[in-house]
């Protein structure tokens, strides 16, 4: 069973970047029969995808967030990070890790999430 | 406003079925077969139902079941249970620059 499993602050204050790591465990993101990806959720909205990253490193990221988003991976240690700069009140939600299906893009299994605030 | 139209909440009696329907374009969902629908109960993280318009993961009732005809799929849950009260997310892959897009989600309320 594959779990993962979102770390980082809590709290962040405007125009500094953003940070999370989510951990993979009972599956290796080395395997390279998915992709890695980040989902967030403003309080009582809806989900918004923000990208994702393969094992060899390259990347996708949604055009809206695209000039502000880095993901990256760490096979060593079946990790991969969201990196998110310049953030305001906007950028206020929960955050997500999940696994998506190169396929047909659906997300097949997804971290508990993890709530980030910006503010001073 | 969200990429995919659903309507804001439905509601059913136990035992009775609901379909939610979820409204794209022919860039979307129907241009491609790849909806996916999402449950998510307050506090949770969202869990996968159906995905490939019509596909139920391991584990997921038989009671759900999904569909497309057109520009719109649509999410049907039959038997309904307390436990189904949630809210229900759809997606699709598209093939603008945004790769993945969600509906706006709806609230099912079990009476």
């Amino acid at each position: 069973q594959v779990q993962l499993q979102e770390s980082g602050p809590g709290l962040v204050k405007p125009s500094q970047t953003l940070s999370l790591t989510c951990s993979v465990s009972g599956g290796s993101i080395s395997s390279g029969d998915y992709y890695w990806s980040w989902i967030r959720q403003p309080p009582g909205k809806g989900l918004e995808w923000i990208g994702y990253i393969y094992y060899s490193g390259s990347t996708y990221y949604n055009p809206s967030l695209k000039s502000r988003v880095t993901i990256s991976v760490d096979t060593s240690k079946n990790q991969f990070s969201l990196n998110l700069s310049s953030v305001t009140a906007a950028d206020t939600a929960v955050y997500y890790c999940a696994r998506q299906d190169p396929g047909g893009q659906q997300l097949d299994y997804w971290g508990q999430g993890t709530l980030v605030t910006v503010s001073s | 406003q969200s990429a995919l139209t659903q309507p804001a909440s439905v509601s059913g009696s136990p035992g009775q079925s609901i379909t939610i329907s979820c409204t794209g374009t022919s860039s979307d969902v129907g241009g491609y077969n790849y909806v996916s629908w999402y449950q998510q109960h307050p506090g949770k993280a969202p869990k996968l139902m159906i995905y490939d318009v019509s596909n139920r993961p391991s584990g997921v009732s038989h009671r759900f079941s999904g569909s497309k005809s057109g520009n719109t799929a649509s999410l049907t849950i039959s038997g309904l249970q307390a436990e189904d009260e949630a809210d229900y997310y759809c997606s699709s892959y598209t093939n603008s620059s945004t790769l993945v897009v969600f509906g706006g989600g709806t609230k099912l309320t079990v009476l």
